[in-house]
C-alpha cells in the first residue's frame, strides 16, 4: 500500500534563511506528487506537483521541490523564508490513476522575526 | 474560473444533534467531489467521495454520511453527533489529476 511520511512534526526557522521540508513515499510504480500549504483555519493551497520529465519543479511562493526516484522523496525548498510562510505544509501522493490522494501527516513551519 | 463553496465556516453543535454541512462547486461540471477530515494534531482523512450524483463511496466506518442530490453539491451529514466528530471538515473536488480545496468548516461538538 502506498504511504508519505513527513519526518518533521515543527520545524522552526529565521525570517531569511533557507528552508528545506522532507517528504518520503512508498509506491511501486511512478508517482504524481504534491505540496500543499494550509494556514490557520483555511483550506489547502496547491504550491506544486510533480507528474513526470525535470525532477526539480517549481511552485508559487518561490517554492521548488525536487523528486529524487532513488530515495523515494520529494522534498520541499525555499532559498528565503518570508514570514508569511508559518502555516502547516502537507505532502501527497496520487495514486489509482488519479483516484485516491494519500497524505503526510504534515509539517507545521515557524518563522521566527 | 472554478470555486468551491463550504458553509458554514464554523459550527457550534452539542452532542447527539444532527449535522448538516453543504459544499458546492461552480465553473465545473460533473466533478469528483470529496469529504476530509482534519482533527487537531492528525493529518488529513478521506471520509466520502463521489464521482457523480447519487453515486457515494465511504472510506471508513463512523458516524457520518454524504449526498450528493445535485451535480456540484455535497452534502455531509449526521443524524447525531459525537464528541469525536468535533474537526475541520473540508471539501474538495477534482479536476484531472489536481485535487482543490475548499475553505473548511470548523465543526465543535461540545
Amino acid at each position: 500500500a502506498q504511504s508519505v511520511t513527513q519526518p518533521d512534526i515543527h520545524i522552526t526557522v529565521s525570517e531569511g534563511a533557507s528552508l528545506e521540508l522532507r517528504c518520503n513515499y512508498s509506491y511501486g510504480a511512478t508517482p504524481y506528487l504534491f505540496w500543499y500549504v494550509q494556514s490557520p483555519g483555511q483550506g489547502l493551497q496547491l504550491l506544486l506537483k510533480y507528474f513526470s520529465g525535470d525532477t526539480l519543479v517549481q511552485g508559487i511562493k518561490g517554492f521548488e521541490a525536487e523528486f529524487k526516484r532513488s530515495q523515494s522523496s520529494f522534498n520541499l525548498r525555499k532559498p528565503s523564508v518570508h514570514w508569511s510562510d508559518a502555516a502547516e505544509y502537507f505532502c501527497a501522493l496520487m495514486t489509482g490513476g488519479g483516484n485516491k490522494l494519500t497524505f503526510g501527516t504534515g509539517t507545521q513551519l515557524k518563522v521566527e522575526l | 474560473s472554478q470555486t468551491i463553496h463550504q458553509w458554514p465556516a464554523t459550527l457550534v453543535q452539542p452532542v447527539g444533534s444532527p449535522l448538516s454541512l453543504e459544499c458546492t462547486v461552480e465553473g465545473t461540471s460533473n466533478p469528483n467531489l470529496y469529504w476530509y477530515r482534519q482533527a487537531a494534531g492528525r493529518g488529513l482523512q478521506l471520509l466520502f467521495y463521489s464521482v457523480g450524483i447519487g453515486q457515494i463511496s465511504s472510506e471508513v466506518p463512523q458516524n457520518l454520511s454524504a449526498s450528493r442530490p445535485q451535480d456540484r453539491q455535497f452534502i455531509l451529514s449526521s443524524k447525531k453527533l459525537l464528541l469525536s466528530d468535533s474537526g475541520f471538515y473540508l471539501c474538495a473536488w477534482q479536476a484531472g489529476l489536481h485535487r482543490y480545496f475548499g475553505p473548511g468548516t470548523r465543526l465543535t461538538v461540545l
